[in-house]
């Protein structure tokens, strides 16, 4: 069962800050907050994840509400690759090992 | 390899025939997933492998899907009597667990399309 909900879709201009709100307003205080992508035709792929600080790389960043009740997956300059369906799933990383995927949000970036 | 590789990457079979799926993970990963995703669907969790324990087999829809994982690396994934209803992209998995770490990311593999006609 997905503990998460998320938009079914949205579009963001080629350049702009992609901004994905994802809620979880079950989560316990175990589990993080995982973000994949899966890009048509492919597999899916691994972005970024968090507990409770807010968490950058160099594909995005993972800003956590201090209530940890929702989160925002940010693409700074969103790309026409970016284009993809996002999930975001929480898991403990400790004992309940596997994934459950949602149906997620399909981000499609205007030019 | 530097990535998850699964072989075939397509394979049409007929109805009732049996299909074997071959999963090679990233080197020393522990832990290996498959998940299956029918055309337009989500995800669907089929059975996870962490080390020498006990799989978790959760999530095989029928007895018809056994897998193993020889020599805690190579999975096979096994459908006896293909039905239809099996057609779907198949997608592995591994991970790196470190021991009270917990789990990094998965990384998948580009799946294998399995056609029952």
């Amino acid at each position: 069962d997905a503990k998460t909900t998320q938009p079914p879709s949205m579009d963001c201009a080629e350049g702009r800050a992609a901004n994905l709100p994802c809620n979880h307003s079950t989560i316990s205080g175990n589990e993080y907050v995982y973000w994949y992508r899966q890009i048509h035709s492919q597999g899916p792929q691994y972005i970024i994840h968090g507990l409770k600080n807010n968490e950058t790389n160099e594909m995005a960043s993972l800003i956590i509400t201090e209530d940890r009740k929702s989160s925002t997956l940010i693409l700074p300059h969103a790309t026409l690759r970016d284009t993809a369906v996002y999930y975001c799933i929480v898991r403990d990383n400790f004992g309940n090992e596997k994934l459950t995927f949602g149906t997620g949000t399909r981000l499609t970036i205007i030019p | 390899g530097a990535g998850v590789s699964q072989s075939p990457s397509n394979k049409v079979t007929e109805k009732g025939k049996d299909v074997e799926l071959r999963c090679d993970p990233i080197s020393g990963h522990t832990a290996l997933y498959w998940y299956r995703q029918s055309l337009g669907q989500g995800l669907e969790f089929l059975i996870y492998f962490q080390g020498n324990s006990a799989p978790d087999k959760s999530g095989l829809p029928s007895d018809r899907f056994s897998a193993e994982r020889t020599g805690g690396s190579v999975s096979t994934l096994t459908i006896q009597r293909t039905q239809q209803e099996d057609s779907a992209v198949y997608l592995c998995a591994s991970s790196l667990r470190l021991s009270g770490q917990g789990n990094y990311g998965y990384t998948f593999g580009s799946g294998t399309r399995l056609t029952v006609v």
